[in-house]
């Protein structure tokens, strides 16, 4: 199983862009890398899902270098409504879905 | 609305009680998950089912049994539960050849007392 480690916890101000690395330093040829939103009481969300290079929708970009051993969530502009736990998740096929720590995102007036 | 859905959304039962938690899912996914989530803890992945066969069992105690009746239903039943069995439990679905990509349901909120 990739392993994956995320900062804990990072602060940031509403309509600044903020950006989340996450290391998978043995992910496997055939992983992808998604993006989960976890707001309090409630089950995680999809935001964002890659392969490699640049990946954009309407909530989120992700960044991902050529060796894919790391990868970068990016949201721009955040407000205090994105305060929430984000998680990184790598695996090799659906029943291995394990979710790390996540990074607990707080946005501040 | 996440096309998973889950009931009773709030549960407070004592420890001799035997109760069940209900997940469906409307996305026609062939995988069902249940999570276990507790105050200020990552998620913990209880069980697996694809195409209605378990496929994983992280360990779990015999007091939680699971039962996926067909692709689109999944129980949780509870028995002899201790206090510390407190926590939320997430149900979600994915397609079983989709990689990451899971589908949530809001959750059951249990409480042993």
């Amino acid at each position: 199983l990739a392993k994956t480690t995320q900062p804990i916890s990072m602060d940031s101000y509403e309509g600044q862009e903020v950006n989340i690395t996450c290391s998978h330093n043995n992910i496997a040829t055939n992983d992808y890398i998604t993006w989960y939103q976890q707001f309090p009481s409630q089950g995680p969300r999809f935001i964002i899902q890659g392969y490699k290079t640049k990946v954009t929708n309407e909530v989120a970009s992700l960044f991902i270098p050529a060796d894919r051993k790391s990868s970068t969530l990016s949201l721009p502009r955040v407000s205090l409504s994105d305060t929430a736990v984000y998680y990184c998740l790598v695996a090799p096929s659906y029943n291995k879905l394990i979710f790390g720590a996540g990074t607990r995102l707080a946005v501040h007036p | 609305e996440t096309g998973v859905t889950q009931t009773p959304r709030h549960l407070v039962m004592g420890m001799t009680n035997k109760k069940s938690l209900k997940c469906e899912q409307h996305l026609g996914h062939n995988a069902m998950y249940w999570y276990k989530q507790s105050a200020k803890k990552p998620l913990e992945l209880m069980f697996v089912y694809s195409l209605e066969e378990r496929v994983e069992n992280n360990s779990v105690p015999s007091r939680f049994s699971p039962e996926c009746p067909n692709s689109s239903h999944l129980f949780l039943h509870l028995h002899t539960l201790q206090p510390e069995d407190s926590a939320l439990y997430l149900c979600a679905s994915s397609p079983s050849d989709a990689g990451n990509t899971i589908y949530f349901g809001e959750g059951s909120w249990l409480t042993v007392v």
